[in-house]
Parts: C-alpha cells; sequence; structure tokens
C-alpha cells in the first residue's frame, strides 16, 4: 500500500465550473503525477512533480493547472470544466525518482455535463 | 503510428495455459520499460520492471529486446486471478520527462 487517496473519488460538475482534484501521500515521496484515463487512450500525463513547488507539464496539460505546496498534497486543477475532460483521474507517486517505478492511487471518476 | 502499441485482445485462455503478450515502442531513447496489470474500475498495479537481461517473479517474466523495441510478458500456468488488463509501460526522460502507457492487453482466463 503506498499511503495515497483522492479526493473526491466521484464528482459531477456542469461545464465552466473550476474543479480542484486532490491527492494526499503520507510517505513524503518527491515525485507526484496525474493522468487520465480514457476507453483506446491508455493513461496519459497531465502533470508531474518533482518537489514542493516543482511542477512540469505532461503530454495532455491543456485546460489543467496544478499546485504543490507541501510535500503530500498534489492539486489538479480544472480552471473551466468541458464535457471533454470526462475521464477518469489517477494520481501515482514515484518513490525512486531514478527508477521511474510508479504507484497509483485509487482514481477519481469526473463527469462533466 | 503510437508511441506505444499492445494488440488489445482480448485473449481467452484456459487456466493452466501459458500467454505471452507483447508491446513496442517507437522511440530507441526509451529508458526504462515496466508492465502494470489493471482490474476492471481499479488503478493500476505495478507487476514488475523490465531489464534487458530479463526478470522473473514467480509464473511472470518480463524480456526487454531493444534492437527489435519490443517488451513481453510471459504468464505461465495461468489462474482465474489473472484476469486483468495488463499494460505495458515505457518511460523517457531525455529532453523531458515522458511516460507512455499503452492501450492495455485484456486476458480472461477461464475455468
Amino acid at each position: 500500500d503506498a499511503g495515497i487517496t483522492q479526493s473526491p473519488r466521484h464528482k459531477v460538475t456542469e461545464t465552466g465550473t473550476p474543479v480542484t482534484l486532490r491527492c494526499h501521500q503520507t510517505e513524503n515521496h518527491r515525485y507526484m503525477y496525474w493522468y487520465r484515463q480514457d476507453p483506446g487512450h491508455g493513461l496519459r500525463l497531465i502533470h508531474y512533480s518533482y518537489g514542493v513547488k516543482d511542477t512540469d507539464k505532461g503530454e495532455v496539460s491543456d485546460g489543467y493547472s496544478v499546485s504543490r505546496s507541501k510535500t503530500e498534497d498534489f492539486l489538479l486543477t480544472l480552471e473551466s470544466a468541458t464535457s471533454s475532460q470526462t475521464s477518469v483521474y489517477f494520481c501515482a507517486i514515484s518513490p525512486h525518482g531514478d527508477s521511474y517505478e510508479q504507484y497509483f492511487g485509487p482514481g477519481t471518476r469526473l463527469t462533466v455535463t | 503510428r503510437k508511441e506505444v502499441e499492445q494488440d488489445p485482445g482480448p485473449f481467452n485462455v484456459p487456466e493452466g495455459a501459458t500467454v505471452a503478450f507483447n508491446c513496442t515502442y517507437s522511440n530507441s531513447a526509451s529508458q526504462s520499460f515496466f508492465w502494470y496489470r489493471q482490474d476492471c474500475r481499479k488503478e493500476p498495479k505495478l507487476l514488475m520492471s523490465v531489464y534487458s537481461s530479463g526478470n522473473e517473479d514467480g509464473r511472470f517474466t518480463a524480456q526487454l529486446n531493444r534492437a527489435s523495441q519490443y517488451i513481453s510478458l510471459l504468464i505461465r500456468d495461468s489462474k482465474l486471478s489473472d484476469s486483468a488488463t495488463y499494460l505495458c509501460v515505457v518511460i523517457l526522460n531525455t529532453g523531458g520527462f515522458k511516460t507512455i502507457f499503452g492501450a492495455g492487453t485484456r486476458l480472461f482466463v477461464k475455468a
């Protein structure tokens, strides 16, 4: 158990509203990641963090922002949700940055209507 | 061409069978390779890392062929509990970090 929780686990929101998803870890790992998973696409990296206040974009970062003000929390924000952002969002941590092994949280199922 | 490609399956095999999955990747600069399994509506779980020398963990064997740019996963003596989707993952960290997941191969093991 990698000690990762995500909240909320399910959310339904309307187009145009802001949404923030939270990833919380208990092990003080340096690396954290946000992915989305859609049918036929596999998981795609949105943003990642390599330390407090250190973040970078992944391949599908448009429409998303992140913040990491504490080691244990990595927040993903959809500034103005769109229907194309309906997806399952997974957070992951990497205990050993050099090896790139990643361990995933339980996911957040987001529906934008 | 997708950066990482997997046969989507499904693979339907009886208990006790041996089954093999392949995954091809397009970027020769890829550095690290993994297999994950994902059960329906659950998060991916790390199954094993993949090394050039090959590695084994119980009934599971993973291989990496850098020359042909593919990785493989062999499952021996399949169990009902092996039914899941298997995801291959490729990592690049040259000129920017990239994690590329294959879309997954679905496995059904039947009694």
